[in-house]
């Protein structure tokens, strides 16, 4: 099957600072995307989700940019911190493959004093 | 609202055995898949069930399956256990709509499997 991408394995950035998590996806019939965030000995937790019939969606200190076009999708963070360090997955699904979403391989995110 | 709740969280077994991990969805999400997370093949979707029915499965072994209560609690099995088993197994609940549109999945803290 098709396959979600990271284009970077690890990202440092300031505390404080912007951060942009990229992904590509190659399902073009992918209509649903989630990311998600993973510390180290839990599970993923839901951060935001994105339809295919928008481009940008907000969050808390989050927002989400999907590009059809390229399909790319990105995770910018506001203002990143500590607790923000974590592994940072995208995932897709197609509406008709039930619950199955696919994985990219996942973005370590290193937040910097 | 409880989130979705695997144990045990941690279980070591030997080669050969079989073993059973249980997850217990959010109240009222009547999905539940199950993945496989592993260092060197990340997150693989495993199968998911409905309604007692599973509608999908991955790319798995036979030795791999499910089932699902009718209070949509889920089990997964793993028959004659190999060392490349050992992984987190992670489970999530979705609230299904009419007309199964997709909604967000919320996974719980995983159950570590490690094979001996």
């Amino acid at each position: 099957g098709e396959s979600v991408g990271l284009h970077l394995p690890t990202l440092s950035v300031q505390e404080g600072d912007n951060s942009i998590i990229n992904c590509a996806y190659s399902n073009s019939a992918s209509d649903y995307f989630i990311w998600y965030k993973q510390e180290s000995g839990k599970g993923p937790q839901f951060i935001i989700d994105i339809r295919s019939n928008m481009d940008k969606r907000q969050g808390q200190r989050v927002t989400v940019l999907l590009n059809k076009t390229v399909k790319h999708l990105s995770l910018q963070i506001a203002a990143t911190q500590p607790g923000d360090s974590a592994v940072y997955f995208c995932a897709e699904n197609y509406s008709g493959s039930a619950r199955q979403l696919t994985f990219g391989s996942g973005t370590q995110l290193t937040v910097l004093p | 609202k409880a989130g979705v709740t695997q144990t045990p969280r941690y279980l070591i077994k030997t080669r050969g055995q079989q073993v059973t991990l249980s997850c217990s969805p959010i109240s009222g999400h009547r999905s539940v898949s199950w993945y496989q997370q592993t260092p060197g093949q990340g997150l693989q979707f495993l199968f998911e069930y409905f309604s007692e029915t599973q509608r999908n499965k991955g790319n798995f072994p036979g030795r791999f399956s499910g089932r699902q209560f009718s209070n949509s609690r889920s089990e997964m099995n793993v028959s004659t256990l190999e060392l490349g088993d050992s992984a987190l197994y992670l489970c999530a609940s979705s609230l299904v709509g009419t007309g199964y549109s997709t909604t967000e999945a919320f996974f719980g803290q995983g159950t570590r499997l490690t094979v001996v």
